[in-house]
């Protein structure tokens, strides 16, 4: 079974710039999620998607930060424009159903983003 | 109080000894809880889940849950150079995954 996908693994950009990311899931996974890591931290929830509806958006900066699942498989994460604190590694994950039961969740390799 | 707590450390072990990783939690995480390893620059693994009370053994690693006392840990027996790694603690409440920042093990061999 494949994995979750992502892309790229790392960017460079500059302060104010903008930049996206990728994300394709567990086939049959219909709960996506898009976290934050910065270093020494743990990650943290941006947003959760079941199948193509968003169910929790609540700590995601969406004054700079964009996401969306259109066809309810892969997803995209952007962030305009960057700033030096975003400085990170965004990592997707996926589940098989979300909603109140807590099934595992897989990740992907994650995307290092460095803002200049 | 944080959600989900966890000593940062870095715990030492020497090779074959016993580790032991603990975390607590709130309230507002109460359903399931999960073990994920990462090791640097590396993505989160799911190791061990553990939804009620008790122990849970798969292998070297035991989970045991304690709602009661609200936390939940993670034995290592027998432990390996190659188990040096983050090990992040994540509670779930309705589908929802809240992280600890991590304890850092370190097997000393």
């Amino acid at each position: 079974e494949a994995g979750v996908a992502q892309s790229p693994r790392y960017k460079i950009i500059e302060k104010r710039q903008s930049v996206a990311f990728w994300c394709n899931p567990i086939s049959g996974h219909a709960t996506l999620y898009w976290y934050q890591q910065i270093l020494g931290q743990g990650p943290k929830l941006l947003i959760q998607f079941q199948n193509n509806g968003v169910v929790d958006d609540s700590q995601l900066p969406k004054d700079r930060f964009s996401a969306e699942r259109l066809k309810g498989v892969d997803s995209t994460l952007k962030i305009q424009p960057a700033k030096l604190e975003d400085s990170a590694v965004y990592l997707c994950a996926s589940s098989l159903v979300g909603g109140n039961s807590n099934q595992p969740q897989h990740f992907g390799d994650g995307t290092r983003l460095s803002i200049l | 109080q944080k959600e989900v707590e966890q000593n940062s450390g870095p715990l030492s072990v020497p090779e074959g000894a016993i580790a032991s990783l603990n975390c607590t939690y709130s309230d507002r995480v109460s359903q399931s809880f999960f073990w994920y390893r990462q090791y640097s620059g590396k993505s989160p693994e799911l190791i061990m889940s553990i939804y009620s009370n008790g122990d849970k053994e798969d292998g070297r690693f035991t989970a045991q849950l304690n709602k009661a006392s609200q936390y939940v840990s993670l034995l290592i027996r027998d432990s390996q150079p190659s188990d040096s790694a983050t090990y992040l603690c994540a509670g779930g409440n309705t589908g929802k995954l809240i992280f600890g920042q991590g304890t850092t093990l370190q097997v000393k061999p």
